[in-house]
């Protein structure tokens, strides 16, 4: 079975803080992304890799940024949290197949900006 | 780039009946498009999906059909169950340049089973 898995299932921070999300993948998959979710708006792209050291900006990159140092790690940083990055963010990869094949979601990290 | 409707936005069916769930996509190169499933708290799951080369797909109770000339395709559920609440994205995936490795997401479909 696949797992994505993601630091943290809640957070809370002050806005202005530098937040770090993690998440790892244990299939060894080449592909990874990371999005946020919200309400009436679906999944959204912030940024995605597709090998290590690699990251292109998907359709909302700002105000993120991200960083893979090895293939099974993805993390997502907000350098300065602000309120409205108040946020489900869900972590997904997948082998690169040619991209026909599904990504795998991690369970989510609700954050809270305050 | 590729651009997802779905519809309709939350759908309420008794136990027993269908539903069904459209969406359309923009771009005619388009060559992939999974049905995935999120309950509550949790993250979204492949249930199904469908290549450009194929006009059906079925699996047990779920079934998925691609129109190309018309540029939709629908998720079809059948003999609906409790278990079966949630809400529903459609996804397509474009082959070309970095849209090869990125999926573009309906809106999402909240589906409530009345037992």
């Amino acid at each position: 079975d696949v797992k994505v898995t993601q630091s943290s299932r809640y957070l809370v921070k002050r806005t202005g803080e530098k937040v770090f999300l993690e998440c790892v993948q244990d299939m060894d998959h080449e592909n990874m992304f990371w999005y946020r979710q919200d309400p009436g708006l679906g999944l959204r792209l912030i940024y995605f890799s597709y090998d290590v050291k690699m990251k292109e900006k998907g359709d909302i990159p700002e105000g993120y940024s991200v960083s893979r140092e090895k293939k099974e790690r993805f993390s997502l940083i907000l350098e300065s949290a602000s309120t409205n990055q108040t946020s489900m963010y869900l972590c997904a990869s997948n082998r690169w197949a040619q991209g026909l094949e599904t990504q795998y979601f991690g369970p989510g990290t609700r954050l809270l900006v305050l | 780039g590729e651009n997802v409707e779905q519809h309709p936005s939350t759908l309420s069916v008794q136990e027993g009946d269908s539903a069904v769930i459209k969406c359309t996509y923009s771009d005619s190169a388009s060559n992939y498009f999974p049905w995935y499933k999120q309950e509550l708290g949790k993250g979204p799951q492949l249930i199904i999906d469908i290549r450009s080369n194929v006009g059906e797909k079925k699996d047990q109770r779920i079934a998925v059909t691609l129109n190309k000339t018309a540029k939709h395709f629908s998720l079809h559920i059948t003999e609906t169950q409790p278990e079966d609440s949630a809400v529903y994205f459609c996804a397509a995936r474009d082959p070309r340049g970095a849209g090869s490795y990125q999926l573009t997401f309906g809106k999402g479909t909240k589906l409530s089973v009345i037992p």
